[in-house]
């Protein structure tokens, strides 16, 4: 089975350019998160979405950042206009939740590393 | 935010030597997990805790969920090169919202 698939690896902007993350989730699974990744500040949630529906966008640092996901097997994540301030790694992870309720394991992908000059 | 605590930040051992990484919170936790991510990859994880007390063993790591499930510990037992990485430890919050709080992490180097 594939995993996580994200796209692209590697991503060099200039400031003020718009970036789009794209994250194809593992088949099955109901939920999906972005989580940024920093040496200051570690891996940082973003936003997670259940069945395609955003649940707490409360990471979102700011309006430059917006997710999507319109259908259970494409997520995008959007920052418009970039900044230096938002080179990291961005990863998308996908879980299945346990029937008892509790959380699943995360499948992490690759991440795509963003550098905004 | 539910903030997770890791100790040591860094941490650099000769191939052989035993340590333990600490996963600290004032935060009650419902279940507890550990990840550990190599360069260029994500996270993987390695074990989930759910019990207060609970104790689990992979291979030559140990893992405890402290009795009031607001820290945890992993302890390698004679490490190896292939141990270093990342480590990180994630809980799952009390209201159940199926969101992770990762720690900021212990960065493991092995030196053979």
């Amino acid at each position: 089975d594939a995993g996580v698939i994200q796209s692209p690896r590697h991503e060099v902007t200039e400031m003020g350019q718009e970036v789009t993350l794209r994250c194809k989730p593992i088949s099955g699974h109901d939920y999906l998160f972005w989580y940024r990744q920093t040496m200051m500040r570690g891996l940082e949630l973003l936003i997670y979405f259940n069945n395609n529906v955003p649940i707490d966008d409360s990471g979102m640092p700011e309006d430059r950042f917006s997710a999507k996901m319109p259908n259970a097997s494409f997520s995008t994540l959007k920052i418009q206009p970039s900044e230096p301030r938002d080179s990291a790694v961005y990863f998308c992870a996908s879980s299945l939740r346990f029937r008892t309720g509790r959380t699943g394991e995360l499948f992490f992908g690759e991440g795509s590393r963003l550098t905004v000059l | 935010t539910q903030l997770l605590e890791q100790s040591p930040q860094f941490l650099s051992i000769q191939e052989g030597e035993n340590l333990t990484v600490y996963c600290n919170s004032s935060s009650v936790f419902s279940s507890l997990q550990w990840y550990r991510q190599e360069p260029g990859e994500g996270p993987v994880l390695l074990v989930t805790v759910v019990t207060g007390g609970e104790v689990k063993k992979l291979k030559r790591l140990t893992f405890q969920f402290g009795d009031a499930r607001k820290d945890s510990s992993l302890h390698i037992t004679a490490a190896q090169p292939g141990d270093t990485g990342l480590y990180l430890c994630a809980g799952e919050g009390q209201t159940g919202a199926n969101n992770l709080f990762f720690g900021t992490g212990t960065r493991l180097t092995v030196i053979p």
